[in-house]
């Protein structure tokens, strides 16, 4: 069974650009979470979905930030304008239901430079 | 959300027990408490998961005493590749919040 995937695995960008980032969760999870871990920090949560609905959106840091879910299936997390701040590693995590353990995917590493 | 607090880092030797002690005294009744690995350059890897009393699986066992304000992760006969960081968690509303974690570093 395949696991968690995310694209691109490393993404390098001009500070106001523009960045979307992918993650495909397990096949058959309902739940997708995105975290974030910046530089030098713990990693935090951004937001949970249930299928397509965004179910807790608390951690997102501003509003440049905008998360999908068209179908339920993968969803994309972007970043527009990006700023030097919003540098570090964003993990995707899925899982089948509430409280069941969550697997992450490998994370991508963003710069904005 | 509940915290939880673990020693910063450990260090053990080759094929022994490893026991890692997390305190989380504000624990609420819906949590469940989840341990996770961490290698570098990797997502965080699923370990464990307890409410109560004692769980294991293949690779661990959760220790809970019954008043729920601790936890411990006991790793049978370390190798060399469990060096890694290990997160104590709380889930109850599947919202996990990391801590700084446990730097484990295996010794041969």
């Amino acid at each position: 069974e395949a696991g968690v995937t995310q694209f691109p695995s490393h993404s390098v960008i001009e500070k106001g650009q523009t960045v979307t980032l992918r993650c495909d969760p397990i096949s058959g999870h309902d739940n997708l979470y995105w975290y974030r871990r910046v530089m030098g920090k713990e990693i935090k949560f951004l937001l949970h979905f249930v299928k397509e609905s965004k179910q807790d959106e608390s951690g997102m840091p501003n509003n440049r930030f905008l998360a999908e879910r068209t179908g339920g299936t993968y969803s994309t997390l972007k970043v527009q304008p990006a700023e030097l701040e919003d540098s570090g590693v964003y993990f995707c995590a899925s899982s089948p239901g509430r409280r069941y353990e969550q697997y992450f995917g490998p994370g991508t590493r963003l710069t904005v430079t | 959300l509940a915290k939880t607090t673990q020693p910063i880092s450990m260090d053990s030797y080759e094929g022994q027990e490893v026991n890692i002690t997390c305190s989380h005294n504000n624990i609420a009744t819906n949590d469940y408490i989840t341990w996770y690995q961490q290698f570098p350059s990797q997502g965080p890897r699923f370990i464990i998961q307890g409410y109560k009393t004692k769980v294991t699986n293949e690779v661990a066992s959760l220790f809970i005493p019954a008043d729920r304000k601790s936890s411990t992760l006991s790793l049978p006969r370390v190798s060399l590749s469990d060096t890694a960081v290990y997160y104590c968690l709380l889930n109850g509303n599947n919202r996990l919040a990391f801590g700084k974690g446990n730097q484990v570093v295996v010794i041969p």
